[in-house]
């Protein structure tokens, strides 16, 4: 079934390091690709997405592209921010109506 | 606008006690409804999703039951807790310009003693 392989955490960074966070998927079909974050003690707000093959999504500095070829959707940043501070899930969506996420990255910046 | 209301947000129940979660959407009608928990370490697990009235999917053999008794009210339930049920539970609504995302309630933490 669909799925998604997220990197495991914890992440720490200083402020202003560049972070990569390493997500692949395993789906059948042509699913959309998400980016959610968790700011604590919250639920996710969506951060971007990408719905098509070499789409680009972006927000708030993050960026992350559909690569169909490697099946991947890994999040970056150029700089990050002590307020980045959370978990970052990647998710998929296929054909149904199911969205599965991946497992979470916890992302610690430091001043 | 469309809004997401979970309750409560924190919970602790002894073990073999009932559960009652409720969530409600304000905004929208027919939504896809969802239930996740999250559980330390375990990332984002569905547990439920409803395409509509009465219409219940199950992702996981559990302890848990859903309910959706009316279109834009979600219930997550159990007849006795165990343990292994504490966690932060998610309830969440599709939509978007093309229903292509979800849309999440702020969570209840529960715990189980």
């Amino acid at each position: 079934g669909d799925s998604v392989t997220q990197m495991e955490g914890p992440v720490t960074l200083s402020e202003e390091a560049f972070l990569t966070i390493n997500c692949t998927y395993t789906a059948t079909g042509y699913p959309s690709l998400f980016w959610y974050v968790q700011y604590p003690g919250e639920g996710l707000q969506l951060l971007l997405k990408a719905t098509k093959a070499d789409d680009k999504g972006s927000n708030k500095g993050f960026e992350a592209t559909y690569r169909k070829e490697t099946t991947s959707f890994h999040l970056e940043k150029g700089s990050v921010q002590v307020s980045d501070s959370a978990v970052y899930f990647c998710a998929l969506s296929g054909g149904g109506n199911q969205f599965y996420f991946g497992t979470g990255t916890s992302l610690t910046v430091i001043p | 606008s469309q809004t997401i209301h979970q309750w409560p947000a924190t919970l602790v129940q002894p073990v073999g006690s009932p559960l009652s979660l409720e969530c409600t959407v304000e905004g929208t009608s027919n939504p896809n409804l969802y239930w996740y928990r999250q559980a330390a370490g375990r990332g984002l697990q569905l547990l439920f999703y409803s395409v509509g009235i009465g219409q219940i999917s199950s992702e996981v053999p559990q302890n848990l039951s859903a309910s959706r008794p009316q279109d834009r009210q979600f219930i997550l339930s159990s007849k006795k807790l165990l343990l292994s049920d504490s966690g932060f539970y998610l309830c969440a609504w599709r939509g978007g310009q093309s229903n292509e995302k979800l849309f999440f309630g702020s969570g209840t933490q529960l715990s189980v003693l």
